[in-house]
């Protein structure tokens, strides 16, 4: 299995422009998560999908902050207008049940 | 709200000794606790687990303690390699199976 795969590994935006971070978990798990590292906070969990379903979103900063998750190999977390303070690491993680595996993260830069 | 915290930031030891990482939690409802261990560029790996029924995890040179009554557990890592400098992050999950990290604790260790 090839794991957790995200895409882009790296972007760079200006303020204002969306941002889409994608995210294909691994096959088989029901559960798919996306996190936010930073310096200040370490991970912050951003919202969470149970079997497709967003289970709990308390962690998503703005309502700038979307995500969808419209089957069970594919995620999207978009941010509109992104902003500088947006620039951080964005990990997806999937789990079958308390273990997560964790994606490889997208740095975003918000200019 | 911080439901886990690791109060250390950082961690320096030298190589073949001991390395103690230390975690705390809020939340009496975590019954199942992990440490992940982060190198720069990838995304957290998950390294060893313990559940709220056992108070020692051992799997090589990693044991967990958990000391329910003090909401406390922590890493031993013995002996320390200059592999295992990296960041480890503590995480906790009740029976919902979503994660709450701590700030993470990066770790150095000295040849």
């Amino acid at each position: 299995d090839a794991g957790v795969i995200q895409s882009p590994r790296h972007e760079v935006t200006e303020m204002g422009q969306e941002v889409t971070l994608r995210c294909k978990p691994i096959s088989g798990h029901n559960s798919l998560f996306w996190y936010r590292q930073t310096m200040m906070r370490g991970l912050e969990l951003l919202i969470y999908f149970n079997n497709n379903v967003p289970i709990d979103d308390s962690g998503m900063p703005e309502d700038r902050f979307s995500a969808k998750m419209p089957n069970a190999s594919f995620s999207t977390l978009k941010i509109q207008p992104s902003e500088p303070r947006d620039s951080a690491v964005y990990f997806c993680a999937s789990s079958l049940r308390e273990e997560e595996f964790f994606g490889p993260g997208t740095r975003l830069t918000v200019l | 709200d911080q439901q886990v915290k690791q109060n250390s930031p950082s961690l320096s030891v030298q190589e073949g000794r001991i390395s103690i990482l230390n975690c705390d939690y809020t939340n009496s409802m975590f019954d199942y606790f992990l440490w992940y261990k982060k190198y720069p560029a990838e995304g957290p790996t998950f390294l060893i687990s313990i559940s709220s029924i056992k108070d020692k995890n051992e799997d090589g040179r990693f044991t967990v303690f958990l000391n329910k009554s003090a909401k406390h557990l922590s890493l031993h890592i013995v002996p320390s390699q200059p592999g295992d400098s990296a960041v480890y992050f503590c995480a906790a999950s009740g029976n919902d199976y979503k994660l709450s990290f701590g700030a993470g604790t990066t770790v150095t260790v000295r040849a």
